[in-house]
């Protein structure tokens, strides 16, 4: 059972505008939330998390959202630069409990030079 | 800093042959590492978590057996993948947290391309 899910498989963005990857989580437990970014053939890279008492959190061009009553969280890229195209994974966590990450299936962002 | 260095980046055995994969903790501690296995266009599958010092816990479905984990030093983990078959076939990437830490991120190695033929 997919705990934590991105339903879009791939976003296609212009330079210099705004990448918006979503995800969603089934599980109300969760209080720690991540997004990966990951090249071919490449262990992913931790890019900014959240936890649950927060609803935003923001460094640089990327800024993570948190709405839990939609369990829903959210990664914007501003402006998108060629080189964030990546397969970027949202991962959720329990804090307290520590150890098990849960990744959603990655969604493939491109963005057009 | 949290850098974590996996090799080899890339092995290709026989059937039947073992293979060792390390993962290494460079600048920090870690009491646990975490294997992952990734197949094409998926998501990371969590296969077990590796303690320091005492025996690995396994996910639902992943045999302990093929997938040997040794966790000797605060700084290295290992997965030999036994008796490997072409379904062992995958990108096996490791990962590790800091000790002590409450609120930190997974940091992950460069992962391992394994092809058995």
């Amino acid at each position: 059972d997919q705990q934590v899910k991105q339903n879009s498989p791939s976003l296609s963005v212009q330079e210099g505008r705004i990448s918006i990857l979503n995800c969603d989580y089934t599980n109300s437990m969760f209080d720690y939330f991540l997004w990966y970014k990951k090249y071919p053939a490449e262990g992913p890279t931790f890019l900014i998390s959240i936890s649950s008492i927060k609803d935003k959190n923001e460094d640089g061009r990327f800024t993570v959202f948190l709405n839990k009553s939609a369990k829903h969280l959210s990664l914007h890229i501003v402006p998108s630069q060629p080189g964030d195209s990546a397969v970027y994974f949202c991962a959720a966590s329990y804090l307290t409990t520590g150890n098990q990450f849960y990744f959603g299936t990655g969604t493939s962002l491109t963005v057009i030079p | 800093g949290a850098v974590v260095s996996q090799h080899p980046s890339r092995v290709i055995c026989k059937s039947g042959t073992s293979v060792k994969i390390e993962c290494r903790s460079l600048d920090f501690q870690a009491t646990t590492m975490f294997w992952y296995r990734q197949f094409p266009k998926q998501s990371l599958m969590l296969m077990a978590t590796s303690n320091e010092g005492s025996k690995a816990t396994y996910e639902q479905g992943v045999e302990k057996d093929k997938f040997l984990i040794n966790h000797a030093s605060l700084t290295l983990s290992t997965l030999t993948v036994t008796s490997a078959h072409p379904e062992d076939s995958s990108f096996y990437i490791c990962s590790a947290r800091i000790v002590g830490s409450y609120n930190s991120p997974l940091h992950f190695g460069n992962g391992t391309r394994l092809t058995v033929t």
